[in-house]
């Protein structure tokens, strides 16, 4: 069975700073997805970051890229410049290939960026 | 377009009382999906849908939970008879193909 592990429950940074969130996940499978979810206080969940598990290069979209290492089954999140809209719960998500649509989530991690 | 829309957005029941929660899904999105969220834990799967026929149920308590999705649009989840343990968040969540899920802002469920 696939886990999930988030080992940092909560987290602070100043704005305009850097922030690495850590994840680490195990399956036996060679094919799947890693995502990084996004839930606001009292907002609903949005999707940050995909990264295919057969793609060698790391996912980026603009202040958001992530480290993921296959062979040390990590997939970290790191935040540059982080603003106080990014205060949110940050969930770390595995998807098998051959099961599609059934995300398995971390516990995850409580974010907070200080102005 | 118009995201995930979930109803009602707050409950508050007592334990052997039932309850049903609304989804309605982002027009053509196929895939529906229920998930339950326990305070500080991350969101459980409980049901797959894909139009109206059940992909995945493996997780749902089928003893009291249950789901339909008619006309493969709108979708109700239900428990029946209701535990403290159910006190949780109800998300809905919608997908065109099966990879990227679009979340509704889910139903807080409070069973005392």
């Amino acid at each position: 069975a696939q886990t999930v592990t988030q080992s940092q429950p909560e987290m602070s940074v100043q704005e305009a700073e850097t922030v690495t969130l850590s994840c680490t996940y195990d399956t036996s499978e060679n094919n799947y997805y890693l995502f990084w979810y996004k839930q606001p206080p009292s907002r609903q969940m949005i999707l940050v970051i995909r990264q295919e598990a057969y793609k060698q290069q790391n996912a980026t979209e603009n202040r958001f890229s992530v480290n993921f290492q296959k062979a040390a089954k990590s997939f970290s999140l790191k935040i540059s410049d982080s603003q106080l809209g990014d205060t949110a719960m940050y969930f770390c998500a595995f998807m098998n290939v051959l099961y599609t649509g059934k995300l398995i989530f971390g516990q995850g991690t409580t974010l907070q960026v200080k102005p | 377009e118009a995201g995930v829309a979930q109803s009602p957005r707050y409950k508050i029941i007592e334990k052997r009382q039932s309850v049903a929660f609304w989804c309605n899904p982002i027009s053509g999105h196929a895939t529906l999906y229920w998930y339950q969220q326990i305070l500080g834990q991350g969101p459980k799967l409980l049901i797959q849908f894909q139009n109206n026929g059940v992909v995945d149920d493996s997780q749902l308590p089928k003893d009291r939970f249950s789901a339909e999705r008619l006309k493969g649009v709108d979708s109700t989840l239900k428990i029946q008879p209701a535990k403290l343990e159910d006190s949780a968040v109800y998300l809905c969540a919608s997908s065109l193909g099966q990879i990227e899920q679009y979340f509704g802002p889910g139903t807080r469920l409070t069973v005392t």
